[in-house]
């Protein structure tokens, strides 16, 4: 099943606040999980990515949290700023950097100033 | 930073016509992608092309769809007799082959079939 479910779809935080996504997927050969950031008009931009074999990832203000046993994976973005107002996609890929990417269905992201 | 580049930004084309989307890879990278977003939906994988050939298809990428690499340069899709259904963005995207070398997506084509 080749299938990656995004909660929730909107989500609305205050400034300053930390912002959680939720990922689930259940096919367990897929092997690399990008989060992408898109601006309206814009392509999605690659934020941060987690393998399999850590728990955790973390790059200024967004970590990745990885469950394999659950096969779920969600992206926390701390210190939430109106800049940060988009929609996240999270992906999964069975090889990094050289297949197809399955998307979440995204959310949209709001942080109220 | 290397970007990828499409033309046009947005077409608009009747019902029929054929349309052919461009798009310029990074330069070193070696795979080439074709996605679709229809609006306020999630982005879906069309194609997937390497050394020449398609590597990988979904299903939404039907005989109307074809993708071709004329140069060392350009990557393109063709839609040969466009439906309404058609209309989304379309991005192309390419990568390199070693662990988060650089997927990267361009900004898109915006297509309207009328």
């Amino acid at each position: 099943q080749q299938q990656v479910k995004q909660s929730p779809q909107s989500l609305i935080v205050q400034k300053g606040g930390i912002s959680i996504i939720n990922c689930a997927y259940e096919n367990t050969a897929f092997d690399y999980f990008p989060w992408y950031q898109q601006f309206p008009g814009k392509g999605p931009a690659l934020l941060i990515a987690i393998r399999p074999d850590v728990s955790e990832k973390k790059e200024g203000r967004f970590t990745i949290s990885f469950n394999k046993s659950a096969k779920q994976f969600s992206l926390h973005i701390m210190d939430s700023q109106p800049g940060d107002s988009a929609t996240y996609f999270c992906a999964a890929s069975p090889y990094p950097g050289a297949q197809k990417l399955v998307f979440g269905q995204g959310t949209r992201l709001t942080i109220n100033p | 930073e290397p970007e990828v580049t499409q033309t046009p930004s947005h077409q608009v084309t009747q019902m029929g016509q054929e349309v052919i989307l461009r798009c310029v890879p990074i330069s070193n990278h070696l795979y080439f992608y074709w996605y679709r977003q229809i609006l306020g939906q999630k982005v879906e994988f069309l194609v997937s092309f390497y050394n020449n050939e398609i590597s990988e298809k979904s299903e939404i990428f039907d005989d109307q769809f074809s993708v071709e690499r004329p140069d060392g340069s350009n990557f393109t899709l063709k839609i040969r007799s466009t439906k309404l259904e058609d209309s989304a963005m379309y991005f192309c995207a390419s990568s390199g082959y070693k662990e988060n070398y650089g997927y990267t997506f361009g900004s898109g084509t915006r297509l309207t079939v009328v």
